[in-house]
């Protein structure tokens, strides 16, 4: 298997504009998170889902950040409009199971001037 | 994550020399994980502990988990340049879900 894939890898737009960022989970996996890394606040989960459907978002900071997962190999986090301090690393991981290790992407590098 | 307590923030040891981090939180462990990342890419699983007392070993890398399961240790045995990056322990903190806390990280330089 590929691992978990992401993109894009590298990510910069104007403040404002709309973010789509895309993750692609390790197949057959039940469950997929979404993180966000910056050196303040270090790596938060912002919401994980389950067979497809979300099942805590409460780390998702604002109603700009919307997530889906339209079928088990994709999804989706998506952050309009975008402002300065939305910049990071954003990362997507899955798992098989409940107890089992998690699985990180590579990461996007969102920078929003 | 304020829940766990990484100590140091960051280390750097000759290589050859052994090295320690902790991970310490104020609630029960419920699920250890250690991951290793290095600048501009994803983490990478190390290991995992779950019960308390467990310890796991692989190559020159050690975890332990103490008997209370608050807190977590990763000890690297005659390190090595590969072993630099950023070591990252995460938690299930028992929230009856799957949700991991992150520890601040442990930069780790080793010098030749």
């Amino acid at each position: 298997d590929a691992g978990v894939i992401q993109s894009p890898r590298h990510e910069v737009t104007e403040m404002g504009q709309e973010v789509t960022l895309r993750c692609k989970p390790i197949s057959g996996h039940d469950y997929l998170f979404w993180y966000r890394q910056t050196m303040m606040r270090g790596l938060e989960l912002l919401i994980y889902f389950n067979n497809n459907v979300p099942i805590d978002d409460s780390g998702m900071p604002e109603d700009r950040f919307s997530a889906k997962m339209p079928n088990a190999s994709f999804s989706t986090l998506k952050i309009q409009p975008s402002e300065p301090r939305d910049s990071a690393v954003y990362f997507c991981a899955s798992a098989g199971w409940v107890g089992n290790e998690q699985f990180f992407g590579p990461g996007t590098r969102l920078t929003v001037l | 994550s304020q829940e766990l307590e990484q100590s140091p923030q960051s280390l750097i040891v000759q290589e050859g020399k052994n090295l320690t981090i902790n991970c310490t939180s104020s609630k029960t462990l419920y699920g250890l994980y250690w991951y290793k990342q290095k600048y501009g890419e994803g983490l990478i699983f190390l290991m995992m502990l779950q019960k308390g007392g467990e310890e796991k070993s692989h190559e020159k890398i050690t975890a332990k988990l103490d008997e209370k399961k608050q807190q977590s240790s990763l000890h690297i045995t005659a390190s090595q340049p590969s072993h630099a990056g950023i070591y990252l322990c995460g938690a299930d903190m028992g929230s009856n879900d799957y949700k991991l806390s992150f520890g601040a990280g442990t930069t780790v330089t080793v010098r030749a």
